[in-house]
């Protein structure tokens, strides 16, 4: 069974930073791009990030863009999301969310989020 | 960048009806490249259909996507009960871009 297990979330007042982490488990992690996706209380879904399998290609939404890194560690099975500089509107729960499909075109499985608060 | 538009915004029905929601993109869409997802309160997303028209692992058969070029619908045949959520429709652009439509809460009447 695919599972998808997120950590590290919190309240963080703005300016400040966190990390993320999720740990996965059921499937063979080393092979797939993974991503992040949030949400804002109340709003839709935001993709905002991905790594492939073999961190050799890395992209971001334009508004996180030179603030977030994300990396990975196929050894652990895990996937991290450094976030500086947060600001009021990244307060959101932070998915991950594994790739499906040939070229990633959905997202097949999700953990069940880490809640991020930016407020002083 | 391709924009997602959904309709309804909230849709009042009861079980046993049958559910359409639409997905209207600003530009076309590769049919193998639009998917639908269901979220409940408090829970993650989950994928319902891919490729348009391809369920996921364990949806069942009342549940189906279809549609072209700009326009696509998600029909559910006969509500359950467990089918009152939130649902969202999401294309790929390329890689790496993803959008997500708007979505369409679909609550009991």
């Amino acid at each position: 069974e695919v599972e998808l297990v997120e950590s590290g979330g919190g309240l963080v007042q703005p300016g400040g930073s966190l990390r993320l982490s999720c740990v996965a488990s059921g499937f063979t992690f080393s092979s797939y791009t993974m991503n992040w996706v949030r949400q804002a209380p109340g709003k839709g879904l935001e993709w905002v990030s991905n790594i492939s399998s073999t961190s050799s290609a890395i992209h971001y939404a334009d508004s996180v863009k030179g603030r977030f890194t994300i990396s990975r560690d196929n050894a652990k099975k895990s996937v991290y999301f450094q976030m500086n500089s947060l600001r009021a509107d990244d307060t959101a729960v932070y998915y991950c969310a594994k790739c499906g499909g040939g070229w990633c075109q959905f997202f097949d499985y999700w953990g069940q989020g880490s809640l991020v608060t930016v407020s002083s | 960048e391709i924009v997602l538009t959904q309709s309804p915004g909230t849709l009042s029905l009861s079980p046993g009806d049958r559910a359409t929601l639409s997905c209207r993109a600003s530009q076309t869409v590769s049919s193998t490249d639009l998917a639908w997802y269901q979220q409940k309160p408090g829970q993650a997303p989950r994928l319902l259909i891919y490729g348009s028209s391809s369920r996921a692992t364990g949806i069942p058969d009342r549940i189906s996507g279809s549609g072209s070029g700009t326009d696509f619908t998600l029909t559910i045949s006969r509500l359950e009960p467990e089918d009152f959520a939130v649902y969202y429709c999401q294309q790929y652009g390329g890689f790496p871009t993803h959008s997500f439509g708007q979505g369409t809460k679909l609550e009991i009447k």
